[in-house]
């Protein structure tokens, strides 16, 4: 079983939907977590962290699940620009960071 | 300020050739690593530098591959005798200390024919 597990789409909505991505992590005992977006031949970047109280940034959203080991990434009112490769992001005990494989988001005119 | 840069952006080798990929991290930062990204694949742990700390090497794939990190700065991963499978785009990050924000370099994006 991988550490980090994603659906790896595509997820292929129209402008304006609400569109959510879910994640699930092995290893009880990480420490953070996070959300990176890569763009097609480009580096990942960080969208945001992932905090247990659930947070917000502008039409994004964030929330940990520790019970179930899962973190969830909505994105309400998609734009094009929000076509990309999400990122979900573990922080093990040890420190080191174990991505996933990522979902695809291709949102259409 | 500059961010990570890496080069090359593009390497085309012949297998069996060897190849030095090279990573300059941002200023300041203590903490490099080198990842590997497959067509279509997550990114894959290689190895990491902390300051003068002994690398954690647990990720490189065989005894091929290895990094070197001189000066606390400069970082550069060298694939021996590279096969087809190597082919790749590798990723550096840097962060302040270890387990911080990575922020990534554009990658060198390596074919071995």
């Amino acid at each position: 079983r991988k550490e980090v597990e994603q659906d790896p789409g595509p997820f292929n909505v129209p402008e304006g939907a609400t569109v959510a991505f879910n994640c699930t992590y092995s290893n009880s005992a990480s420490q953070s977590f996070f959300w990176y977006r890569q763009d097609c031949r480009k580096e990942p970047k960080l969208l945001m962290s992932v905090y247990s109280s659930g947070n917000e940034d502008g039409r994004f959203t964030a929330q940990l699940n520790r019970a179930s080991q899962y973190i969830s990434l909505l994105i309400r009112d998609s734009k094009l620009s929000d076509s990309a490769t999400y990122l979900c992001v573990v922080k093990s005990n040890t420190g080191k960071l174990i991505f996933g494989q990522g979902t695809t988001l291709q949102v259409k005119p | 300020g500059a961010g990570v840069s890496q080069s090359p952006s593009n390497k085309v080798t012949e297998k069996g050739k060897d190849v030095e990929l090279r990573c300059d991290p941002i200023s300041g930062h203590t903490a490099l690593y080198w990842y590997r990204q497959s067509l279509g694949q997550g990114l894959e742990f290689l190895i990491y530098f902390q300051g003068n700390s002994a690398p954690d090497k647990s990720g490189l794939p065989s005894d091929r591959f290895s990094a070197e990190r001189t000066g606390g700065s400069v970082s550069t991963l060298t694939i021996q005798r590279t096969q087809q499978e190597d082919s790749a785009v590798y990723l550096c990050a840097s962060s302040p200390f270890w387990g911080e924000t990575q922020y990534f370099g554009p990658g060198t994006r390596l074919l071995v024919l």
